[in-house]
């Protein structure tokens, strides 16, 4: 089972830059979510979904821009990269909130 | 709003010493998961706490959940170095993301095991 996958694995941007971060699971899960890990900040989620067509904000949504037009795909936009946004990204999914959430490998972003 | 605190932050043990890490958070909650988190790696969930007096136990690691006190604890038996990693908790915010809820992270416990 390939379970979430992330890609890319590394990206470096110049400010200004956009770009979009893929997530997808074959788990067939309803809820998927996007985070973002800064040395000493634990995980910060930016924006989740509970299921095709609906996705809601998290505790840091500005800046990124989140669809999800199937169960498997959930990808995060940064719409106009700052370095405020260097950070490593983890993206994962789970049945619903009972259940433990299953995490991407990470993509490790650095903006210019 | 809904804070995790975890402490200590950071911890270096020898082997075969015990210790506990502390998770409190601030707000009501009926579930806690534990996560591993090896250096560049992605996160591991190693244990869901989902009723008070909550015990779960694997291998060397054992975790508690106190929901009148609002604390979590993961209780480490005989250290050894492959125990060494960030173990993150994180609580289930309900009222925050509708029926869903949403994981709020303490900070994470790094956790040094040396010989």
């Amino acid at each position: 089972n390939a379970g979430v996958t992330q890609t890319p694995k590394f990206q470096v941007l110049k400010t200004g830059q956009s770009m979009t971060l893929q997530c997808a699971q074959d788990m067939n899960h309803e809820y998927m979510s996007w985070y973002r890990q800064d040395p000493g900040m634990g995980l910060r989620l930016i924006h989740y979904s509970v299921g095709a067509g609906i996705t809601d904000q998290g505790e840091v949504p500005n800046g990124y821009n989140v669809s999800r037009s199937t169960t498997e795909d959930f990808p995060l936009r940064l719409l106009s990269a700052a370095p405020s946004q260097t950070s490593v990204y983890f993206c994962a999914s789970s049945w619903d909130r009972s259940t433990p959430q299953h995490f991407g490998d990470g993509t490790r972003l650095s903006i210019l | 709003e809904l804070k995790v605190e975890q402490n200590p932050l950071f911890l270096s043990m020898q082997e075969g010493k015990n210790y506990t890490i502390y998770c409190n958070y601030s707000t009501t909650s009926d579930r806690l998961y534990w996560y591993r988190q090896d250096p560049g790696k992605s996160l591991e969930s190693l244990f869901v706490l989902l009723s008070n007096g909550a015990v779960k136990q694997e291998g060397r690691l054992m975790a508690s959940l106190d929901t009148k006190a609002r604390l979590s604890t993961l209780h480490i038996t005989a250290a050894v170095h492959d125990l060494s990693a960030t173990y993150f908790c994180a609580v289930v915010w309900p009222n925050y993301g509708g029926s869903q809820g949403n994981l709020i992270f303490g900070k994470g416990t790094k956790l040094s095991v040396k010989p």
